[in-house]
């Protein structure tokens, strides 16, 4: 079973717009970090945000959230207040446990192009 | 901070030949390290990872093989490139803030 979904294969939204990019997970794990990361054209993969498992409140950097609902096992980003530079791929990746030396599993991802 | 080291950027290599893909960080120590493979279009695929000296797991059995001679330094190797060796190869490693650092990747073509 796939243990990062990205329904979403592209996106598109205004500039200056809200967007929400949608990541369902599945672990048995209690302990578990979530992860999103933005890879432009250049390839290059750029770390954005962080929602621990025991985390009460969702993480926030910016003009990124992530909305996570831990009983649904979903971590969505939203990114406010879009920018022509946010146009890239995403994805969202989990790391499970203690023990599991730091291996992320990575979801498939979403284009997201912002239109001017 | 950690900074990730990758050459060559871009490898265009013919089927059959050999591989060696160099990955080196500065700025820390004992660091876990890591090799994903992404296909055109799609997510990462974890290939190998250690977390010391002379220490390889493979997630998945394939054509490639990884060493670590030094503590900063993975290597990624074949001795025969299949076509479907062909993708965007990642090092990475990870902070000691739980941050996952990647280097700017070497882009593979076998011909």
């Amino acid at each position: 079973a796939q243990k990062i979904t990205q329904t979403q294969p592209g996106m598109f939204v205004q500039e200056k717009e809200a967007v929400t990019l949608d990541c369902t997970y599945d672990t048995s794990d209690p302990s578990y970090g979530l992860f999103w990361y933005k890879q432009p054209s250049s390839g290059e993969m750029i770390f954005l945000i962080y929602q621990g498992s025991y985390d009460q409140q969702n993480a926030t950097e910016g003009r990124y959230s992530l909305n996570f609902q831990k009983a649904r096992k979903s971590a969505n980003l939203v990114i406010s207040a879009s920018q022509l530079g946010d146009s890239a791929m995403y994805f969202c990746a989990m790391r499970e446990g203690p023990t599991n030396a730091g291996k992320s599993t990575f979801g498939d991802g979403t284009t997201l192009t912002v239109k001017p | 901070s950690q900074t990730i080291h990758q050459w060559p950027a871009t490898l265009v290599q013919p089927v059959g030949s050999p591989l060696s893909l160099e990955c080196t960080v500065e700025g820390t120590s004992n660091p876990n390290l890591y090799w994903y493979r992404q296909a055109a279009g799609r997510g990462l695929q974890l290939l190998f990872y250690s977390v010391g000296i002379g220490q390889i797991s493979s997630e998945v059995p394939q054509n490639l093989s990884a060493s670590r001679p030094q503590d900063r330094q993975f290597i990624l190797s074949s001795k025969k490139l299949l076509l479907s060796d062909s993708g965007f190869y990642l090092c990475a490693c990870i902070s000691a803030y739980n941050e996952q650092f990647f280097g700017p990747g070497t882009r593979l073509t076998v011909l």
